[in-house]
């Protein structure tokens, strides 16, 4: 079974700077999907960034950008330029490819703080 | 265009009482979970459907049930409630892979569920 680990409960940064938020997982499938979902105090949840497991670019969004390690299984988070409205809960997720078995897999999340 | 409907978005239920949570879907996707979300847990899939009449076992399936009779349509059961099972419910759906690549899944705004 595939398991997904965020080692930072709470994270804090000084607004319009740069933060990482760490992932981790572990896999034996070679191929699968990896997404970093927003959940703010409305409880709504939103993706923020996908990343396939065969492409070896890291993923971009606008401010938010990725740093996949394949054969680490690390799957971290950057935001730059800090915006207040960045503040929010971040889970890590893991889907499979696996076909008739694609879970999504979440982390624990790690909380955003947004210091102005 | 409604995404991913949960109903209802609060209720409160006494130890032993029995209920449904209903989520329904407006986009033809194959895939639907059900995830609870407790603090410093992340979310935690509770089971999850890979297409019309068919379930499956997720991470922590006991004490509830489910059922997809119709493809839009998953409802998740708890025959006797306990105050073990009091979370926020999540509802998601998403494409398999077979259907599109770069599939995303979309989630319901969250049912509060008290068990007192």
């Amino acid at each position: 079974a595939q398991t997904v680990t965020q080692s930072q409960p709470e994270m804090s940064v000084q607004e319009a700077e740069t933060v990482t938020l760490s992932c981790t997982y572990d896999t034996s499938e070679s191929d699968y999907y990896l997404f970093w979902y927003k959940q703010p105090p409305s409880r709504q949840m939103i993706l923020v960034i996908r990343q396939e497991a065969y492409k070896q670019q890291n993923a971009t969004e606008n401010r938010f950008s990725v740093n996949f390690q394949k054969a680490a299984k690390s799957f971290s988070l950057k935001i730059s330029d800090s915006q207040l409205g960045d503040a929010a809960m971040y889970f890590c997720a893991y889907r499979s490819r696996d076909f008739g078995n694609e879970k999504l897999t979440f982390g624990t999340g790690t909380r955003l703080t947004i210091i102005p | 265009n409604a995404g991913v409907t949960q109903t209802p978005k609060f209720r409160v239920l006494k130890t032993g009482q029995s209920m449904t949570l209903l989520c329904a879907q407006d986009m033809n996707h194959e895939y639907m979970y059900w995830y609870r979300q407790d603090p410093g847990m992340g979310l935690r899939l509770i089971h999850y459907s890979v297409g019309e009449g068919t379930t499956a076992k997720g991470e922590v399936p006991d004490g509830y049930n489910v059922s997809r009779l119709k493809k839009q349509n998953f409802l998740l059961g708890l025959e006797s409630a306990a105050p073990s099972q009091t979370s926020v419910y999540f509802c998601a759906s998403s494409y398999s892979f077979r259907e599109a690549l770069n599939t995303e899944a979309f989630f319901g705004q969250g049912t509060r569920l008290t068990v007192v």
